[in-house]
């Protein structure tokens, strides 16, 4: 079945440095790949999506390139901000027959100090 | 912007007792889904709803599980006889369309069974 691997936490990183979460998928047929970060008290956001390879998502400086020859869908950030300090979650969208569920991963803990 | 909200924010039950969680989705959504999350394991999808009855479940979804839109806005989902490894956040979820759209998730309900 779908799975998603995501780097694990906690990640702890100096203001201005720069940012990597791996993610890696596997999935029959062409899934999506999105990015979602929940803040501390808050629901799930969208971070950013891709819908095919090669594509490129990108939001609040935050991007991510679906790779279909490697799998993956890292995400990265060059210069990340005490407010990035959040969970994020990559998943995957697979819609092929009846399954339109998404698959995450474990979630990454980002913290970000100043 | 519209928002998926969800309530109670936190819930604390003993084994064996009946809760329902209630969630309402953005209004023209039609799609509505459940997803848990035990503490520190993956996010896993229980459920998705369209017109009215269940379009698709996982394994977790069993008959302790159910899933209902009592009127035009609300989706709860009722666990009959809770158990201890009920214990998690749930997330509601929506979209307007499965195939292409993001699903809009809720700010989750702790649910704490002792």
């Amino acid at each position: 079945g779908d799975s998603v691997t995501q780097m694990e936490g906690p990640v702890t990183l100096s203001e201005e440095a720069f940012l990597t979460i791996n993610c890696t998928y596997t999935a029959t047929g062409y899934p999506s790949l999105f990015w979602y970060v929940q803040y501390p008290g808050e629901g799930l956001q969208l971070l950013l999506k891709a819908t095919k390879a090669d594509d490129k998502g990108s939001n609040k400086g935050f991007e991510a390139t679906y790779r279909k020859e490697t799998t993956s869908f890292h995400l990265e950030k060059g210069s990340v901000q005490v407010s990035d300090s959040a969970v994020y979650f990559c998943a995957l969208y697979s819609s092929g027959g009846s399954n339109y569920k998404l698959t995450f991963g474990k979630g990454t803990l980002l913290t970000v100090n100043p | 912007e519209p928002e998926v909200t969800q309530t109670p924010s936190h819930q604390v039950t003993q084994m064996g007792q009946e809760v329902i969680l209630r969630c309402v989705p953005i209004s023209n959504h039609l799609y509505f889904y459940w997803y848990r999350q035990i503490l520190g394991q993956k996010v896993e999808f229980l459920v998705s709803f369209y017109n009215n009855e269940i379009s698709e479940k996982s394994e977790i979804f069993d008959d302790q599980f159910s899933v209902e839109r009592p009127d035009g806005s609300n989706f709860t989902l009722k666990i009959r006889s809770t158990k201890l490894e009920d214990s998690a956040m749930y997330f509601c979820a929506s979209n307007r369309d499965r195939v292409t759209d993001t699903q809009y998730f809720g700010p989750g309900t702790r649910l704490t069974v002792l």
